[in-house]
């Protein structure tokens, strides 16, 4: 079975300052995606940003980028000049074709003012 | 463009109540429509998932059921709550034809 695996359950970050969290996942499929939801504290699960698993180009949106290691089943996702407003817990998940939704076990981030 | 809704955002219901909580999804046709639980500060566990009208599959055995009478409602039940059913339910949908899910608001259930 597929897993993912978020080792930092905390992070923190200075506003304003650049921070990545770090996701791996576990699984024998080539063609899959890979998502980052945000939830912040009013508990609605948002997406920030996937990634098919067939393209080399990592994917950005804005000041989200990731950085796709298809080989080292690793899918970190880097934030820029971070906001007060990106404080929340951060779930890295994975989708194989025609399969449901993988979900790690979530890394808190604060943004520190 | 495609809204999901779910409700209540928060219920209180004793030991032994049953449970009745509905999602529905407006925008779309056929979605996937999934059910998630989320104990406190942990991750999300799927309980329920539907790929069509009265399709429901289970992933997790326990206290819960769910049901999907109409293409666009997906509704979790319970006859019997336990203080184990405690937790913030999600109700998800994705587009077959998409990659990525989308969730609702959350319900938060205490079971006292």
């Amino acid at each position: 079975a597929q897993t993912v695996t978020q080792s930092q359950p905390e992070m923190s970050v200075q506003e304003a300052e650049t921070v990545t969290l770090s996701c791996t996942y576990d699984t024998s499929e080539s063609d899959y995606y890979l998502f980052w939801y945000k939830q912040p504290p009013s508990r609605q699960m948002i997406l920030v940003i996937r990634q098919e698993a067939y393209k080399q180009q990592n994917a950005t949106e804005n000041r989200f980028s990731v950085n796709f290691q298809k080989a080292a089943k690793s899918f970190s996702l880097k934030i820029s000049d971070s906001q007060l407003g990106d404080a929340a817990m951060y779930f890295c998940a994975y989708r194989n074709y025609g399969q449901n939704f993988v979900f790690g076990p979530g890394t808190r981030l604060s943004v520190l003012p | 463009s495609q809204t999901i809704h779910q409700w209540p955002a928060t219920l209180v219901q004793p030991v032994g109540s049953p449970l009745s909580l509905e999602c529905t999804v407006e925008g779309t046709s056929n979605p996937n429509l999934y059910w998630y639980r989320q104990a406190a500060g942990r991750g999300l566990q799927l309980l329920f998932y539907s790929v069509g009208i009265g399709q429901i599959s289970s992933e997790v055995p326990q206290n819960l059921s769910a049901s999907r009478p109409q293409d666009r409602q997906f509704i979790l039940s319970s006859k019997k709550l336990l203080l184990s059913d405690s937790g913030f339910y999600l109700c998800a949908w994705r587009d077959p034809g998409r990659t990525e899910a989308f969730f609702g608001q959350g319900t938060r259930l205490t079971v006292v």
